[in-house]
């Protein structure tokens, strides 16, 4: 089955403290893999995908095909990194696309 | 307003209504996508248009019709809805199928 897995619902960190929000895809063939965010009252928006492999608010991910994981990471969490995380998959088959969201974690980062 | 914008941002509904939610993108962008996000739910989606061509429908119930006149404009209408499918219904649009996408502000919609 095409899933995207995102096992925490909600993730409290201190400032300061690393983080690392987890993901998990199966997908047949070879998909893309993004994470969106959306902060309090503002829309979802594209936070990074690892074919760019670039560093956005200091938040990196890694694509690990061996186990299927795309995970978020940050070295030391801030406070306006409170929101909502979501990762997602997008993959062609058979001339169609795929688009497919995991269920979101909400990060906390406390004082 | 730049970006992707929706209309209206709020919609109550009973279940014999006709009522259509509008979506219109500033992007320049090829491709445009209805999303149903439902409490407790991963965000669904409903369909893909590329180049104003329907490429995707999820299994969505027929009372749920899409419309793409341009690759501007997406419009969603509604017919005999039930309760159940109260929700956000989001647009997005991307440059291509498969590329990154950019969200509207969503449709709070309420079936009655």
């Amino acid at each position: 089955a095409q899933r995207v897995t995102q096992p925490e619902k909600l993730l409290s960190v201190f400032k300061g403290a690393p983080v690392e929000l987890k993901c998990n895809y199966s997908y047949s063939g070879s998909p893309e893999l993004f994470w969106y965010v959306q902060y309090s009252r503002q829309r979802l928006q594209l936070l990074l995908r690892h074919i760019s492999r670039e560093s956005i608010k200091g938040f990196t991910a890694d694509l690990n095909k061996g186990e299927t994981s795309f995970h978020l990471k940050k070295p030391f969490a801030q406070e306006e990194d409170s929101a909502m995380y979501y990762c997602a998959l997008s993959g062609e088959a058979s001339g169609t696309y795929k688009y497919i969201f995991g269920t979101g974690t909400r990060l906390k980062v406390l004082a | 307003e730049t970006g992707v914008t929706q209309t209206p941002r709020h919609l109550v509904m009973g279940m014999t209504n006709k009522k259509s939610l509008k979506c219109e993108q500033h992007l320049g962008h090829n491709a445009m996508y209805w999303y149903k996000q439902s409490a407790k739910k991963p965000l669904e989606l409903m369909f893909v248009y590329n180049f104003k061509e329907q490429t995707e429908n999820n299994s969505v119930p027929s009372r749920f019709s899409p419309e793409c006149p341009n690759s501007s404009h997406l419009f969603l209408h509604l017919h005999t809805l039930q309760p159940e499918d109260s929700a956000l219904y989001l647009c997005a649009s991307s440059p291509s199928p498969g590329t990154e996408q950019f969200f509207g502000p969503g449709t709070r919609l309420t079936v009655l």
